[in-house]
């Protein structure tokens, strides 16, 4: 089976920290994915990572930034944590994507329950 | 673009009841659909997918038809038990991208 990781379930942190948040993969998964939960909004995306050292922005970017140094491990960085970034953070991964293949599904972590205070 | 629209919330049901819970889909291409769900505190596990039309994935007693005609994956079960409260994600991945498009979920409640 599939293992994500997230390091932390509940995080607590004050405004103006940078937080970093960390997931680890055991499947050798190309794509990694960061995402934020949000009653009423869904998963909405921060950014997805198809390599190492390669990113890309997705829905919600401000405020967030990424690092992808090993091909297990996808962190998620809060510059300078604000109230508004209080959520739940859910981290993924999954094989490529390939044009005219069945498509593998995303695995998930736990979440991390993060609050700006 | 891509977009996934479910049944709006929360969903109250008596245990063994039959259980419906709509997703259409747009999308520029044949893409492959999934149901998630997210039980409280936890994260997202798959729950079943299909890859073209006239697929019907299938699990735990939870069904659905990938329908091209009405671009509809519909999650049905015919008896839900109590256990069977959670959240559930409807999505869509295109061949080629990376990116899953999700729902936004919907909440499922059954009451002993």
């Amino acid at each position: 089976d599939v293992k994500v990781t997230q390091s932390s379930r509940y995080l607590v942190k004050r405004t103006g920290e940078k937080v970093f948040l960390e997931c680890v993969q055991d499947m050798d998964h190309e794509n990694m994915f960061w995402y934020r939960q949000d009653p009423g909004l869904g998963l909405r995306l921060i950014y997805f990572s198809y390599d190492v050292k390669m990113k890309e922005k997705g829905d919600i970017p401000e405020g967030y930034s990424v690092s992808r140094e090993k091909k297990e491990r996808f962190s998620l960085i809060l510059e300078s944590a604000s109230t508004n970034q209080t959520s739940m953070y859910l981290c993924a991964s999954r094989p490529p994507s390939e044009a005219g293949y069945g498509n593998q599904p995303q695995h998930f972590g736990d979440g991390t329950r993060l609050s700006i205070l | 673009g891509n977009s996934v629209t479910q049944m709006e919330g929360p969903v109250t049901l008596s245990e063994e009841a039959f259980l419906t819970i709509n997703c259409t889909y747009t999308a520029t291409g044949y893409p492959s659909l999934f149901w998630y769900v997210q039980y409280p505190g936890e994260g997202l596990q798959l729950l079943l997918k299909a890859t073209k039309a006239d697929d019907k994935g299938s699990n735990k007693g939870f069904e659905a038809t990938y329908r091209k005609e009405t671009t509809s994956f519909h999650l049905e079960k015919g008896s839900v038990q109590v256990s069977d409260s959670a959240v559930y994600f409807c999505a869509l991945l295109l061949g080629g991208y990376q990116k899953v498009t999700f729902g936004t979920g919907t909440k499922l409640q059954v009451i002993p």
